[in-house]
């Protein structure tokens, strides 16, 4: 069975400029989860997705951050503008129905560095 | 607001078994205990899961009491490659989302 893939692997740009990840989760997978990472801590939900709804946007930073999930399968990220404090690894999980209870698959992460 | 609390890490040695204890006072009736298991530049992993009393699979056992506000993860003759950060989790009554905390850093030695 694939697993969640991820891309880039690796991302670095300035401030203020933009950067997007894709995400394309498990076939079948109806729950989408984009996490933040930063060095050093546990991960932080960003925004979880249901089919291609949004269901928990509540730490997602709108002014900047932007996600999409089309068709209810593919994911994208977007960050526009960058900042300093957005240096962090971005993971993308996914689980069949979204129950606290279920079991999360991630993929490897794209590791973003602003300078 | 944290919904676990967990060692911020600690060391052991090869073949030695390992317990990783982690508190979760205002974990839910209907809520499972979740253990990741996240080795550096990957994502989290699935471990192993429980409701009451004790779990056992191929890579760990996990005993929880039964007031349910605390669940031990034990790793049994560990090896270097066990060497990872280790995330308990847990479902909160009232929240949909699994929270991690900072989770426990496992340094495993020769």
């Amino acid at each position: 069975e694939a697993g969640v893939a991820q891309s880039p692997r690796y991302k670095i740009i300035e401030k203020r400029q933009s950067v997007a990840f894709w995400c394309n989760p498990i076939s079948g997978h109806a729950t989408l989860y984009w996490y933040q990472q930063i060095l050093g801590q546990g991960p932080k939900l960003l925004i979880q997705f249901q089919n291609n709804g949004v269901v928990d946007d509540s730490q997602l930073p709108k002014d900047r951050f932007s996600a999409e999930r089309l068709k209810g399968v593919d994911s994208t990220l977007k960050i526009q503008p960058a900042k300093l404090e957005d240096s962090a690894v971005y993971l993308c999980a996914s689980s069949l129905v979204g129950g606290t209870n279920e079991k999360l698959f991630f993929g490897s992460g794209t590791q973003l560095s602003v300078l | 607001l944290a919904k676990t609390t967990q060692p911020i890490s600690m060391d052991s040695y090869e073949g030695q078994e390992v317990n990783i204890t982690c508190s979760h006072n205002n974990i839910a009736t209907n809520d499972y205990i979740t253990w990741y298991q996240q080795f550096p530049s990957q994502g989290p992993r699935f471990i192993i899961q429980g409701y009451k009393t004790k779990v056992t699979n191929e890579v760990a056992s996990l005993f929880i009491p039964a007031d349910r506000k605390s669940s031990t993860l034990s790793l049994p003759r560990v090896s270097l490659s066990d060497t990872a950060v280790y995330y308990c989790l847990v479902g909160v009554q009232g929240f949909q989302k699994l929270v991690f905390g900072t989770g426990t850093r496992l340094l495993v030695s020769p």
